[in-house]
């Protein structure tokens, strides 16, 4: 069964510096979209992205983030300078229609 | 404004009792997407179930099984017999009308803890 693909599971980062996490979506899908649980919290949409561009974000996501699809295959998450409060689980996911699939999520420490 | 209320942040059951979640949305479009998720304690999200806000029938899947109202907009979720492979964080979202790609984007509630113990 297809499934999305996150790289790294877990990363540890030095305040300040930048992160880049990977997804690997659907081959067929066409939608993508990022989101963030903060450790005890609810998850939360931060981006979606068709058709090369960003087509939506919420307030969460501010110059901080940006979002690229470099190649025909890959879907990565870019945060510039890291704080502390941006360490969170980041799930990426994928959608052709009524489906969101999620990946199995990325842990990012910053410490 | 919160769209999905989960009100129960922890129901601790003894193994095999019955377990009820409750999940109570607000929309404004007629057509919307709900769903059911399973976060184990190793943080994935395990898809449950998808309901369209046009299809008001219950649903039973094993031990699980949902009740969507649309008169009282809740979309409960009861697990059977409760077992401790239960115990996780269960979420529920919704997905609303709009653009095509407004699909894939949730917005969920709070979560429920749920605690089984043997």
């Amino acid at each position: 069964e297809p499934e999305v693909t996150q790289t790294p599971s877990h990363q540890v980062t030095q305040m300040g510096q930048e992160v880049i996490l990977r997804c690997v979506p659907i081959s067929n899908h066409l939608y993508f979209y990022w989101y963030r649980q903060i450790l005890g919290q609810k998850v939360e949409f931060l981006v979606s992205f068709y058709n090369n561009e960003i087509s939506e974000k919420s307030e969460i996501f501010d110059d901080q983030f940006s979002v690229e699809r470099p190649d025909g295959s890959n879907f990565t998450l870019k945060i510039r300078s890291t704080k502390l409060e941006d360490s969170a689980m980041y799930f990426c996911a994928s959608s052709e229609a009524f489906e969101a699939f999620f990946g199995q999520g990325t842990r990012l420490t910053v410490v | 404004a919160q769209k999905v209320t989960q009100a129960q942040t922890e129901i601790s059951v003894v193994e095999k009792e019955d377990v009820t979640l409750d999940c109570v949305y607000e929309t404004r479009d007629t057509t919307y997407y709900l769903f059911w998720y399973k976060q184990p304690p190793s943080g994935e999200l395990v898809f449950l179930i998808r309901r369209n806000s046009f299809d008001e029938q219950n649903e039973i899947s094993g031990r699980y099984s949902w009740n969507f109202q649309k008169s009282t907009s809740s979309f409960n979720f009861t697990i059977t017999a409760s077992q401790v492979v239960d115990s996780a964080v269960y979420f529920c979202a919704l997905s609303e009308a709009g653009t095509t790609d407004s699909w894939g984007k949730l917005q969920f509630g709070a979560g429920t803890q749920v605690v089984v113990t043997p």
